[in-house]
C-alpha cells in the first residue's frame, strides 16, 4: 500500500530557530499533500494544502510566513516552522493523496521548542 | 459553525465484546466519510470509508454505518482486541473534489482484559 515517510519523528529546538519537517511519498506520486497539527488529546487541525508546483493554500488563522510549505516534487513536501516559539510545540502530521479518494498519513513529528 | 463531533470521549470495552463508536456531523453536503485509528505518538491509520450514497460498509471486523437522515456515523468493531485500543476519529469531506477533510474530536477506546 501507499507509504508516507515523515522526518524527523522528534525534534527539539531553541526558541527563535527554524525547523524543517519533510514528508515523502515512497511508492506513489502525491498530487496533493496536507499538513496538520495536533495538540495533546485533541483532534487534527488542517494547516494547509500543498500542491506540487504551486503555492500552498493555508487555512484561516495559519500564518503562511511562519509555516513555510514547499512542494517541489510529486514525492516531497516540506514544512518549515520559522522563528519557532514554545507555543509552536505540537505534533505535526502530513498526509498525501495519490490517485484515489483517501489519503495516507505520515508518522508525525513531535516538535518541542525550548 | 459546522463541525464533526463525537458523543463519547472515552469508551471502555471488555476484550471480545463488540465496540460501537459514534460520530455526528452537521454538514449535509458532505459526501465522503472516513474512520481513522491513531495510536499514541503515531499518525492516523485508515480503517474504513463510506460514501454518502451508501448506508453501510463492511471491512474486516469493522462496519461503518451512515444515517444521513440524522447525520450520524458509527464504527462497529467486532470481537474487540487489545490491539484495538487507540483513539478513533471520524472525518468528513465537506467540499467534494478538494479532498479537505475535517476531523472530529476523537474517541479513546480502551480494551479491558
Amino acid at each position: 500500500g501507499a507509504v508516507v515517510s515523515q522526518h524527523p519523528s522528534r525534534v527539539i529546538c531553541k526558541s527563535g530557530t527554524s525547523v524543517k519537517i519533510e514528508c515523502r511519498s515512497l511508492d506513489f506520486q502525491a498530487t496533493t499533500m496536507f499538513w496538520y497539527r495536533q495538540f495533546p488529546k485533541q483532534s487534527l487541525m488542517l494547516m494547509a494544502t500543498s500542491n506540487e508546483g504551486s503555492k500552498a493554500t493555508y487555512e484561516q488563522g495559519v500564518e503562511k510566513d511562519k509555516f513555510l510549505i514547499n512542494h517541489a516534487s510529486l514525492t516531497l513536501s516540506t514544512l518549515t516552522v520559522t522563528s519557532a516559539h514554545p507555543e509552536d510545540s505540537s505534533f505535526y502530521i502530513c498526509s498525501a493523496r495519490g490517485d484515489g479518494d483517501g489519503y495516507t498519513f505520515g508518522s508525525g513529528t513531535r516538535l518541542t521548542v525550548v | 459553525g459546522e463541525s464533526v463531533g463525537l458523543h463519547l470521549p472515552t469508551l471502555s470495552v471488555q476484550e471480545g465484546d463488540n465496540s460501537i463508536i459514534n460520530c455526528a456531523y452537521s454538514n449535509s453536503a458532505s459526501d465522503y466519510f472516513i474512520w481513522y485509528k491513531q495510536e499514541s505518538g503515531k499518525g492516523p491509520q485508515f480503517i474504513i470509508d463510506i460514501r454518502s450514497n451508501m448506508d453501510k460498509r463492511q471491512g474486516q471486523r469493522v462496519t461503518v454505518l451512515l444515517n444521513k437522515t440524522v447525520k450520524h456515523l458509527s464504527l462497529q468493531i467486532a470481537a474487540t482486541q487489545p490491539g484495538d485500543s487507540a483513539v478513533y476519529f471520524c472525518a468528513e469531506n465537506r467540499a467534494s473534489g478538494t479532498y479537505k477533510y475535517i476531523f472530529g474530536t476523537g474517541t479513546r477506546l480502551k480494551v479491558l482484559a
